[in-house]
């Protein structure tokens, strides 16, 4: 199944580095998402793009970026992290028009901070 | 935004006997109700999913239950097997205007003993 791919699938990064996850959808979807899946919180929504314009963003600390430049195409740009925010990220993709619609997932990128 | 709490977090049941796992929601405005599962190392995937128009909906050994009054579903697995061991997740729309995706209850760790 290859409907939500992310790349890359595993990061190890230190606290000064810049990084940046990828996500493609081939879906035909038009709305976008970042979770994060940690021990802590097992899926807590980071961000959503829908129509390619950022919707919510749920207080996620700054050195957290999204950028969506079309609507198969997600990016979360990475710099000054923190060992918390060692976790899994996993993207997703459904079509956009509010409630009702299923969210399928990408496999993930496993982040390691040191 | 939405709130969804679930019930139980670790169930631990006998080879081909029933699980079940309750959600509760916050929204009265919310009309969809998915359930994902995630095995080890692999995505949150889509099993089974209810809109407010119906009570109940089944899927072979699967089944949900919808109860918008009291604003709980349940998901039911009959005849257990090993492979139905993983994480479950509930969810249903995130609320505030409409937005795209879903708020995810913290999981159910389901475990089959042979």
């Amino acid at each position: 199944e290859t409907g939500v791919t992310q790349t890359p699938r595993h990061l190890v990064m230190g606290m000064t580095n810049k990084k940046s996850l990828k996500c493609e959808q081939h879906l035909g979807h038009n709305a976008m998402y970042w979770y994060k899946q940690s021990a802590k919180k097992p899926l807590e929504l980071m961000f959503v793009y829908s129509l390619e314009e950022r919707v919510e963003n749920n207080s996620v600390p700054s050195r957290f970026s999204p950028e969506c430049p079309n609507s198969s195409h997600l990016f979360l740009h990475l710099h000054t992290l923190q060992p918390e925010d060692s976790a899994l990220y996993l993207c997703a993709s459904s079509q956009a028009g509010g409630h009702g619609n299923t969210i399928y997932f990408g496999e993930g990128s496993w982040l390691t901070v040191v | 935004g939405e709130n969804v709490e679930q019930h139980p977090s670790t169930l631990s049941v006998q080879e081909g006997d029933s699980a079940v796992i309750k959600c509760t929601y916050s929204d009265s405005a919310s009309n969809y109700f998915p359930w994902y599962k995630q095995e080890l190392g692999k995505r949150p995937q889509l099993i089974i999913d209810i809109r407010s128009n119906v009570g109940e909906k089944k899927d072979q050994r699967i089944a949900v239950t919808l109860n918008k009054t009291a604003k709980h579903f349940s998901l039911h697995i009959t005849e257990t097997q090993p492979e139905d061991s993983a994480v479950y997740f509930c969810a249903a729309p995130n609320s505030g205007g409409g937005a795209d995706g879903l708020t995810f209850g913290k999981g159910t760790h389901l475990i089959i003993q042979p």
